[in-house]
């Protein structure tokens, strides 16, 4: 089955600058790449994702990129702001025999803003 | 709202207690699943549904059970609660896996 690698597991940048965050997969069927928030005492909520047929996509501060050819994707933040520390998980899409889809994820990498 | 609901968010009860954690939609979506979490840690997968009466185990080996008998009803089941199944469950759901999980708010559960 597939199985999602994330790096850092936890990672502290100064207000302002710029955060990455990595993801590898194995299964190069894999299509769809999510990514999740979770803010403490909250429940994982959807920030981004990108298709296997998009190398980059951005939405204001986040941005996610692709390289299928090495199974890696990864989330950029810019300007990073107090509201940004959380936890984020990355994903992958995987597809069983019987046709049904789901998501591997990533352990998560704990983010947190130094004011 | 469309949204998935959880009940109850929080649950202190005795070991051996049996518990039934509730999950609710109102999007339609067919897809559902289980997810256990200790705070700020890894997801693990416990039990997911394709549709009504349809049922699968998850990754994580749980001694718990879930039925899929109308479609915006998941609900879990422990027989009997033990300290280790104190966690975090969450719930979600998906039409389709490429427009992502929609999560519920979770249950904490504590078994003392």
């Amino acid at each position: 089955g597939e199985n999602v690698e994330q790096h850092p597991s936890t990672l502290s940048v100064q207000e302002g600058d710029s955060a990455v965050i990595k993801c590898t997969y194995s299964d190069s069927a894999s299509n769809y790449f999510p990514w999740y928030k979770q803010e403490l005492g909250k429940r994982p909520q959807l920030i981004i994702d990108i298709r296997s047929n998009v190398g980059e996509k951005k939405d204001q501060r986040i941005a996610v990129t692709l390289n299928k050819t090495a199974k890696h994707f990864s989330l950029h933040i810019t300007e990073t702001q107090p509201e940004d520390s959380a936890v984020y998980f990355c994903a992958a899409s995987i597809r069983s025999g019987g046709g049904a889809d789901g998501l591997t994820f990533g352990k998560g990498t704990h983010l947190i803003i130094q004011p | 709202e469309a949204d998935i609901y959880q009940t109850p968010r929080y649950l202190v009860i005795g070991t051996g207690k049996k518990i039934t954690l509730e999950c609710s939609q109102t999007m339609g979506h067919d897809k559902m699943y289980w997810y256990q979490q200790d705070p700020g840690m890894e997801l693990h997968l416990i039990h997911y549904s394709y549709g009504v009466n349809s049922t699968e185990k998850g990754d994580l080996s749980s001694e718990s059970t879930v039925s899929r008998i109308r479609t915006e009803h998941f609900p879990l089941t422990l027989e009997s609660a033990r300290p280790s199944h104190t966690s975090q469950y969450l719930c979600a759901s998906s039409e389709w896996v490429r427009d992502g999980y929609t999560f519920g708010s979770g249950t904490r559960l504590t078994v003392v």
